[in-house]
């Protein structure tokens, strides 16, 4: 079973650029998650999908950061434009279900982002 | 608000000792637990989870947990690390019932020396 799949791996930009980040999930997992991992730190929620409907981007900055996942399967994170403090790993995770028992999330390789 | 407090950015063992990884938790309500292994520039594996089941909780790799609610604890265990082990470790808590993101820790790198 092929696992959690993104691209780029990583991404060097000057600020003031846009940016897009590509998330393939595992076949057949209707929830799909982005987070953010800075430095030294745990990986922090930015949006969480159930198929193709966004009902948790609390923590998304919407003033900069957009989510879309098309037909409830891919899913692309786009920044625009980047500042510096953006710099981070970007990880996709994807599970079965959510709020459920079983509710193990299964992680994406990153993207790491580098702003310049 | 749940969270966790994982003690020791850095931990260092010798090939052979045992592992013991610390996590600490908070929450108004029965929490799910969990450990997770991040290996240089991968992703997070899961080890294990606690879900109010067993409170000693057997995972992958030979990795347990064991779940103290009078201490708020999740330790990490390994009787006998090896070179494989060298990763960095998370412990991330989400309260039960319904959806409830999970929160997880700073981190914790183990460094394990031949």
């Amino acid at each position: 079973e092929a696992g959690v799949v993104q691209s780029p791996r990583y991404k060097i930009i000057e600020k003031k650029q846009p940016v897009a980040f590509w998330c393939n999930p595992i076949s057949g997992h209707n929830t799909l998650y982005w987070y953010r991992q800075n430095l030294g730190q745990g990986p922090e929620l930015l949006i969480r999908y159930e198929n193709e409907e966004a009902v948790d981007d609390s923590q998304l900055p919407k003033d900069r950061f957009s989510a879309e996942r098309l037909k409830g399967v891919d899913s692309t994170l786009k920044i625009q434009p980047a500042e510096l403090g953006d710099s981070a790993v970007y990880l996709c995770a994807s599970s079965p279900a959510s709020g459920s028992v079983a509710d193990t999330q299964y992680f994406g390789p990153g993207t790491r982002l580098t702003v310049l | 608000a749940q969270s966790v407090t994982q003690l020791g950015s850095h931990v260092s063992v010798s090939e052979g000792a045992l592992v013991l990884l610390r996590c600490n938790y908070s929450s108004s309500v029965p929490p799910y637990l969990f450990w997770y292994v991040q290996y240089p520039n991968q992703g997070l594996q899961l080890l294990l989870k606690y879900t109010s089941a067993a409170t000693l909780v057997k995972g992958i790799n030979g990795f347990e947990a064991e779940f103290k609610k009078s201490e708020t604890s999740f330790h990490l265990t390994k009787p006998s690390a090896h070179m494989s082990d060298a990763a960095e470790y998370f412990c991330a808590v989400r309260i039960s019932g319904g959806y409830q993101k999970v929160t997880f820790g700073t981190g914790t790198k183990l460094q394990v020396i031949p």
